[in-house]
């Protein structure tokens, strides 16, 4: 079972609708979780944290499920801007380990 | 204040060869951590480098080494390369007291290996 596994995607939705984006994990001893957002041949940035409360940052939320060893962000009123690949993030004893990412297209 | 950054941008290599890439932290940073990214991949932990020591390290064999200077920056060191070692190299610096788990990235050096 690989550490983190993403949904393999990609997501191809119009403008304005709602997606959602799973990830799951393997080490129940993790201690935080992140999304990162990276776009066509650049390098990868913070999205956002992943609290066990949920957390949202404006269009943005993200949910984890330690029971369930499980981590979701959902957009809502989906950009254009918002295309990239974004990637799961879980830190292992002290190293971030990456899922291979979702790739996201919005289309006008 | 300087970010992240990596040289070369781009190399090219055969076989066989042996290639040094490398790394200046984010200003204040104190911890350095390298990543593989194959293409359509998410990045692959290589190691991490703190107080100029290894301190973790990924599921990657003996060809790859690093080292990490007095000043932070670091050095990731590939040998005996295979057609498989092509990737996207990524350097990563953080502040290891932070502990905020937000990783800075450079834009990444680019092997391509014949």
């Amino acid at each position: 079972r690989k550490e983190v596994e993403q949904d393999p995607g990609p997501f191809n939705v119009p403008e304005g609708a709602t997606v959602a984006f799973n990830c799951t994990y393997s080490n129940s001893a993790s201690q935080s979780f992140f999304w990162y957002r990276q776009d066509c041949r650049k390098e990868p940035k913070l999205l956002m944290s992943v609290y066990s409360s949920g957390n949202e940052d404006g269009r943005f939320t993200a949910q984890l499920n330690r029971a369930s060893q499980y981590i979701s962000l959902l957009i809502r009123d989906s950009k254009l801007s918002d295309s990239a690949t974004y990637l799961c993030v879980v830190n292992m004893e002290d190293d971030m380990r990456f899922g291979a990412g979702t790739r996201l297209t919005v289309k006008p | 204040d300087a970010g992240v950054t990596q040289s070369p941008t781009h190399l090219i290599k055969t076989r066989g060869q042996q290639v040094t890439l490398r790394c200046s932290p984010k200003s204040g940073h104190d911890t350095v951590s390298w990543y593989q990214q194959a293409l359509g991949q998410g990045p692959q932990f290589i190691f991490q480098y703190y107080e100029e020591e290894e301190r973790q390290r990924g599921n990657f064999p003996d060809r790859f080494s690093g080292h990490q200077f007095p000043n932070y920056s670091s050095e990731l060191n590939v040998n005996a390369l295979l057609l498989g070692d092509s990737a996207l190299y990524l350097c990563a610096s953080s502040l290891r007291l932070a502990n905020t788990g937000e990783l800075f990235f450079g834009e990444g050096s680019r092997l391509t290996v014949l």
